[in-house]
């Protein structure tokens, strides 16, 4: 079984300070972690994955995110936040290995970029 | 053009309607989804199929069918549309692989049953 919960639906920030969107997961395998952006009117878009190896990993437009395997976290962040950014951000988990590995989704968090 | 090729983007039906959703890859991937979001509930998982021949329900298919009509298309429909399958629907598309690589997503169709 696995699980996602994105703590806080709505996150605002300010431009230019610090982004960090929470993400804690279950997971009775090692897990695969990952993290999709979605602007408005647009499909998902994958911005970082964890899968082995090293627990910091960056992706696109400066995020990155750090997998602790004793907290059960894959929290995103980004050191200064653009307007850019505003969108909705879901985390997912997926484990197991050989034909269908289930994707667990989170219920997403909108993030607001306050001018 | 876009990698996963949903269409329409958006629809408006009116219950009791039959309803196809159409979807198609130039990634060259094998695998292909069908998933459907709500506010508040994230993604949940309708229909995925591994192939040509091979298709599997997921979460939520009640209600909704599929066809894999050749290796680049997956088609979504609903037999009889009702209300509550009024949501976002997106086709997305993942390598083949022994573990989970990541999704590329089309662009969504936004689905209202009136």
């Amino acid at each position: 079984a696995q699980s996602v919960t994105q703590l806080g639906s709505h996150v605002s920030v300010s431009e230019g300070a610090l982004v960090l969107l929470r993400c804690n997961y279950s997971s009775s395998v090692p897990p695969y972690l990952f993290w999709y952006v979605q602007y408005p009117n647009q499909g998902l878009q994958l911005l970082l994955k964890y899968t082995t190896g090293a627990t910091l990993v960056k992706g696109i437009n400066g995020f990155e995110a750090e997998f602790k395997k004793s907290e059960t976290s894959f929290h995103l962040t980004k050191p200064s936040a653009h307007m850019s950014d505003a969108a909705e951000y879901f985390c997912a988990v997926s484990g197991g290995s050989g034909g269908y590995q289930k994707v667990t989704f989170g219920t997403g968090t909108k993030l607001q970029v306050i001018p | 053009d876009a990698d996963v090729t949903q269409t329409p983007r958006n629809r408006i039906t009116k219950t009791g309607k039959r309803i196809m959703l159409e979807c198609s890859q130039t990634k060259g991937h094998d695998r292909m989804y069908w998933y459907r979001q709500d506010p508040g509930l994230g993604l949940r998982l309708i229909y995925y199929s591994f192939d040509v021949k091979d298709i599997n329900k997921g979460e939520i298919s009640d209600g909704y069918s599929v066809s894999r009509q050749a290796q680049a298309k997956f088609s979504l429909s609903l037999e009889s549309a009702i209300p509550n399958q009024t949501a976002l629907y997106f086709c997305a598309t993942s390598e083949t692989g022994e573990y989970y690589d990541g999704y590329t997503f089309g662009s969504g169709t936004r689905l209202t049953v009136v």
